[in-house]
């Protein structure tokens, strides 16, 4: 089975220029998480949809950053313009729809990620 | 204060030993536990999630004290592919947001 599929694997733009991320949660998976994980942060959550809705978008760092969700099977992070800072690994998750009682019900998984950086 | 805390290591242990890792969150409301491990460049994966009661994954033991907000991982007889990075994980309410640890890195050597 296919998992979190991510595209590109690696961006190498300069700044100011527009970056797009592309994820591909599983099949049936309800829930799309996109992180960004640098070595002074670590990995921070930066929105995440319910059914292709945002939920929480509080972790977005400012204005220049968005990201939708046009249907179930595909996600976009755009940001616009880029800079230096933004230079990270940007993950795509995903999550299926768990009941309470199952133990695991919020496991995440995660796509190979998007090495980026800004020059 | 970070949410969830880690000590970053790295832990350089010998093949076959025992080694333990522990993490403290500061939110006493969190209800979900977990453990990940990271391989160098690649993406996080699931370990094992942690339960109040304790719980025990093969060679891998995991531990909740909520009254102290202290998680731990320990494992046993250490084999070189367990060599990455652990991230400890919170999720503060039952919504799917989770929280990450750091990380605290292993090395396991021959």
């Amino acid at each position: 089975d296919a998992g979190v599929i991510q595209s590109p694997r690696h961006e190498v733009t300069e700044m100011g220029q527009e970056v797009t991320l592309r994820c591909k949660p599983i099949s049936g998976h309800d829930y799309l998480f996109w992180y960004r994980q640098t070595m002074m942060r670590g990995l921070e959550l930066l929105i995440y949809f319910n059914n292709n809705v945002p939920i929480d978008d509080s972790g977005m760092p400012e204005d220049r950053f968005s990201a939708k969700m046009p249907n179930a099977s595909f996600s976009t992070l755009k940001i616009q313009p880029s800079e230096p800072r933004d230079s990270a690994v940007y993950f795509c998750a995903s999550s299926p729809r768990g009941l309470r009682g199952r133990h695991t019900y919020n496991e995440q998984f995660f796509g190979p990620g998007t090495r980026l950086t800004v020059l | 204060r970070k949410e969830v805390e880690q000590d970053p290591g790295p832990f350089n242990v010998p093949e076959g030993a025992t080694v333990a890792f522990n993490c403290t969150y500061s939110n006493s409301a969190s209800q979900s536990f977990f453990w990940y491990r990271q391989d160098c460049r690649k993406e996080p994966k699931l370990l094992m999630s942690v339960y109040s009661s304790g719980n025990e994954d093969g060679r891998f033991t995991a531990q909740l004290n909520r009254a102290s907000q202290y998680i731990s991982l320990l494992i046993r007889d250490s084999k070189l592919s367990d060599s990455a990075t652990y991230l400890c994980v919170v999720a503060m309410d039952s919504s799917y947001k989770l929280i990450f640890g750091s990380g605290t890195r292993l090395l396991v050597r021959p």
